[in-house]
């Protein structure tokens, strides 16, 4: 069964900085991964999704890597802000008929 | 882009209660998805659907039951409202090519 872990549970830095989410999952035969984010209270936004024959995805300042072979994706933010203080989850999906399955997330502060 | 809209933000309701929590889509998605989430638990997934008329168990089938009548409605019952499914619940839809696409989540307090 697919595990995913993300760590660290929490994380603060200060404002500017550039930092990295990493996430891992025991079983790298993947169909894709997704990253999301959730503020206090909310639903989940989607960010970035990263299909298994993709090796990273763009988004503003955001970036998201995908290597299988080691079970490992980041999540690189540059130049962080207050407003990205939140929750962040990875969640892989195997194959199209098994549902997507999540780490824990790492609650990230961005101290001004 | 994709909405999926769940019909309360906030709910209370009283032990033994049956309770109905909707969750409608707008982009003739397929796959529709119920999670529970609670805090050091993250998120855990209480039944899908793969397609109309179509459900299937998730980790923690226990105490619910669901319903998908049209393509576009997914709704989460809990039979018999117990104080231990005080939660956030949260809906899904996805095209597995493009992802999931979550509702904003409903509150519920069973008191």
């Amino acid at each position: 069964k697919q595990e995913v872990t993300q760590i660290p549970a929490a994380l603060s830095v200060p404002e500017g900085e550039n930092l990295v989410l990493n996430c891992s999952f025991t079983d790298s035969a993947i169909y894709n991964l997704q990253w999301f984010r959730q503020d206090p209270g909310k639903g989940l936004t989607s960010l970035l999704l990263i299909q298994s024959s993709q090796r990273e995805q763009t988004s503003g300042r955001l970036n998201a890597s995908l290597d299988k072979s080691s079970g490992r994706s980041t999540l690189y933010i540059a130049a962080s802000q207050p407003g990205d203080s939140a929750t962040y989850l990875c969640a892989s999906l195997l194959s199209g008929n098994t549902p997507l399955v999540f780490g824990k997330g790492t609650r990230l502060s961005v101290i001004a | 882009d994709v909405k999926v809209t769940q019909s309360s933000r906030y709910l209370v309701k009283r032990t033994g209660e049956k309770v109905f929590l909707e969750c409608v889509q707008d982009m003739d998605h397929e796959n529709m998805f119920w999670y529970r989430q609670d805090p050091g638990l993250g998120l855990r997934l209480i039944y899908f659907s793969y397609d109309v008329k179509m459900k299937e168990k998730g980790d923690i089938p226990e105490g619910y039951s669901v319903s998908r009548e049209k393509k576009e409605r997914f709704s989460l019952i809990l039979e018999s409202a117990s104080t231990n499914q005080t939660s956030m619940y949260l809906c899904a839809s996805s095209l597995v090519q493009y992802g999931y696409t979550f509702g904003s989540g409903t509150r519920l307090t069973v008191v």
